[in-house]
């Protein structure tokens, strides 16, 4: 079976700093990642994703992830944190068969101005 | 271009209930799917359509039931509602399920509370 961890119930950092949210998965075969963000009262909006290819991938809104097979690990970061970054993110897992997309549990970044 | 839809936004049930939230797209998108989410439990699968009269359960299907006669529209149907499906349920769509390679786009849920 796959799953996903979000270690982190909720993340603080100062509007400026960089910003890292983790995450690590757990799949038999090869994994496609993603990153989600949720606004208040809204649906997920899709952020980014890797598939294959390049471990450091770009995605909207000035966020980026790397992904770390040897860690099993797909954290989400960006240089420079703004308030209006904060929001519920979550980091979701396929890797293939019939369990369908795995979502992690959600971390909340609070960017304090 | 609306995406995908939810309706209704907000339902009160009591214990025993019936009732069905909607979910339409206008994407053309092959594959549908409902999550609940609840605190820190993160989003769940319920059910999922891979295309028009195909379905398949996800990871907490009992208590729930679907239908998809239509490429846009797959209802989400509790047939005897009861405490424990109080929640937020998103429908979520793409274009291609099999792949993977495509995000799911999610409508704006619909916050059900059973009494």
């Amino acid at each position: 079976a796959q799953s996903v961890a979000q270690p982190e119930d909720q993340v603080n950092v100062a509007e400026g700093n960089p910003l890292t949210v983790k995450c690590t998965y757990s799949v038999s075969g090869n994994p496609y990642l993603f990153w989600y963000v949720q606004y208040p009262n809204r649906g997920l909006q899709f952020l980014l994703k890797y598939i294959t290819g390049d471990n450091l991938v770009k995605g909207s809104y000035g966020f980026e992830a790397e992904f770390n097979k040897s860690q099993t690990s797909f954290h989400l970061k960006k240089p420079s944190a703004l308030v209006s970054d904060s929001a519920l993110y979550f980091c979701a897992v396929f890797g293939g068969g019939a369990d369908g997309l795995t979502f992690g549990k959600g971390t909340h970044l609070i960017i304090q101005p | 271009n609306a995406g995908v839809t939810q309706t209704p936004k907000f339902q009160v049930l009591k214990t025993g209930q019936s009732m069905t939230l909607q979910c339409a797209q206008d994407m053309n998108h092959e594959y549908m799917s409902w999550y609940r989410q609840d605190p820190g439990m993160g989003l769940r699968l319920i059910h999922y359509s891979v295309g028009a009269g195909i379905t398949d359960q996800g990871e907490v299907p009992n208590g729930y039931n679907v239908s998809r006669s239509t490429t846009e529209d797959f209802p989400l149907r509790l047939l005897s509602a009861a405490p424990s499906q109080t929640s937020v349920y998103f429908c979520a769509s793409s274009e291609s399920q099999g792949s993977y390679n495509s995000p799911l786009h999610f409508g704006n849920g619909t916050r059900l509370t059973v009494t």
